[in-house]
């Protein structure tokens, strides 16, 4: 009964290609977000959903396309992938005026 | 805005020691603090959080951390280390906001050693 779950766990790609990654969150949250966790384990938020509407979007590239299509689901497709992408990417969720974050397992995506 | 430091990337503690990793925070409104542990290869969990109430703070696997406003510190403890505690600890501070981001420190790195 994983709360937050996110597929796949592993992606290697080369540069250029579009990918994506899913999440799907089974505790009826409201909020949804991507965290980009970098080589020196920096933890940085790009995107927040809330009820599928786009709440927060920080300065993330337009190449980043988050897309919720209801509010236990928030995937994130990649285009024209750059080795500086390269980064475990970690799904969360919470529940609108309750404060706790919920992790999903993460994503290492390899950009070669 | 907010922001977090948490000082000190790692921390090197024997087992039996007390274990102590400093965080500090800026926040315009009174924030929310958490902290939260990392184990290899896995998501954040949760340790413990302050919302509002009791300073004193107590969470999982005997961890502690106590709020001090004039400080502007949110300090996580635990009296004695055990082998299982090494892990990356992540401080984070959120506006009481709908939907308001979390903002993390950097991390420290506790090793725990025999």
């Amino acid at each position: 009964d994983t709360a937050v779950s996110q597929t796949p766990k592993y992606l290697v790609t080369q540069m250029g290609n579009d990918k994506s990654i899913k999440c799907e969150q089974n505790l009826g949250h409201d909020t949804m977000y991507w965290y980009k966790q970098d080589s020196k384990k920096f933890l940085k938020i790009m995107f927040s959903y809330n009820n599928k509407e786009l709440i927060i979007n920080e300065t993330v590239p337009n190449r980043f396309s988050p897309k919720s299509p209801d509010k236990a689901h928030l995937n994130l497709h990649i285009n024209s992938l750059e080795l500086g992408d390269s980064a475990v990417y970690f799904c969360a969720s919470s529940k609108v005026n309750n404060e706790k974050l919920f992790f999903g397992s993460g994503t290492q995506l390899s950009v070669l | 805005a907010q922001s977090v430091t948490q000082l000190g990337s790692h921390v090197s503690v024997s087992e039996g020691a007390l274990v102590l990793l400093r965080c500090n925070y800026s926040s315009s409104v009174p924030p929310y603090l958490f902290w939260y542990v990392q184990y290899p290869n896995q998501g954040l969990q949760l340790l413990l959080k302050y919302t509002t109430g009791a300073t004193l703070v107590k969470g999982i696997n005997g961890f502690e951390a106590e709020f001090k406003k004039s400080e502007t510190s949110f300090h996580l403890t635990k009296p004695s280390a055990h082998m299982s505690d090494a892990a990356e600890y992540f401080c984070a501070v959120r506006l009481n906001t709908n939907a308001g981001k979390s903002t993390f420190g950097d991390g420290t790195t506790l090793t725990v050693k025999p």
